[in-house]
């Protein structure tokens, strides 16, 4: 079975300075794991995600992840906020033991303020 | 342009209507699901479906049937809405067969639903 835990229900930083949300995740395989994040009222965008291969992922707007098979975690973050990253941010986890199904976190809504 | 497009976005309805949210992707997705999102919980998925005439419950199946008759569309369907399923839905597909390996999902915009 799989789970994901984000560690964080609210983060607030200033603008500026360094964004670091937390995500623990079990998983019976090789698991791939997903940030995305949600702006209020709008859909769901993928930030970045993480398949078996660099265990650094680079996405989107400046973000990143590590994949930390020894911590189980794949905490997402980021050098300088912007006020646009204010948002919901979700820690996604698949694995072939859930088919394609992805097992989402409850998310960490990250307030920037100026 | 590759999308999943969800229809109606915004729905109010009364209890006991018969409701229909339609999904559609033009990726030729083997692969669909749908999804409630509700605050403090995060995604959990209701039905999938791994092809044409194969589908399955997710984690909260209940109150909802789902079909898929095309490959391209996959509806989801609230018999007899009660005010417990007002919440946001969405849908996604993901290409199982690719030649690059990534079974990334594609998510519609979302379906805001009340049920009065």
């Amino acid at each position: 079975a799989q789970s994901v835990t984000q560690l964080d229900s609210h983060v607030s930083v200033s603008e500026g300075t360094p964004v670091l949300l937390r995500c623990n995740y079990s998983s019976s395989y090789s698991p791939s794991l997903f940030w995305y994040v949600q702006h209020p009222n709008k859909g769901l965008q993928l930030l970045l995600k993480y398949t078996s291969a660099a265990t650094l992922v680079k996405g989107i707007n400046g973000f990143e992840a590590e994949f930390k098979k020894s911590e189980t975690s794949f905490h997402l973050t980021k050098p300088s906020a912007h006020m646009s990253d204010a948002a919901e941010y979700f820690c996604v986890v698949s694995d072939q033991g859930s088919g394609y199904a992805l097992n989402f976190g409850k998310g960490t809504s990250l307030l920037v303020t100026p | 342009e590759a999308q999943v497009t969800q229809n109606p976005r915004y729905l109010i309805t009364v209890t006991g209507k018969k409701l229909t949210v339609t999904c559609s992707q033009n990726m030729n997705h083997e692969y669909m699901s749908w999804y409630r999102q509700d605050p403090g919980l995060g995604l959990r998925q209701i039905y999938y479906s791994m092809n044409v005439e194969v589908t399955d419950k997710g984690d909260v199946p209940e109150g909802y049937k789902v079909s898929r008759k095309e490959k391209r569309n996959f509806p989801l369907i609230l018999e007899s809405p009660s005010p417990n399923q007002t919440s946001l839905y969405f849908c996604a597909s993901i290409p199982i067969y690719t030649r690059s390996g990534s079974h990334e999902q594609y998510f519609g915009p979302g379906t805001r639903l009340t049920v009065t």
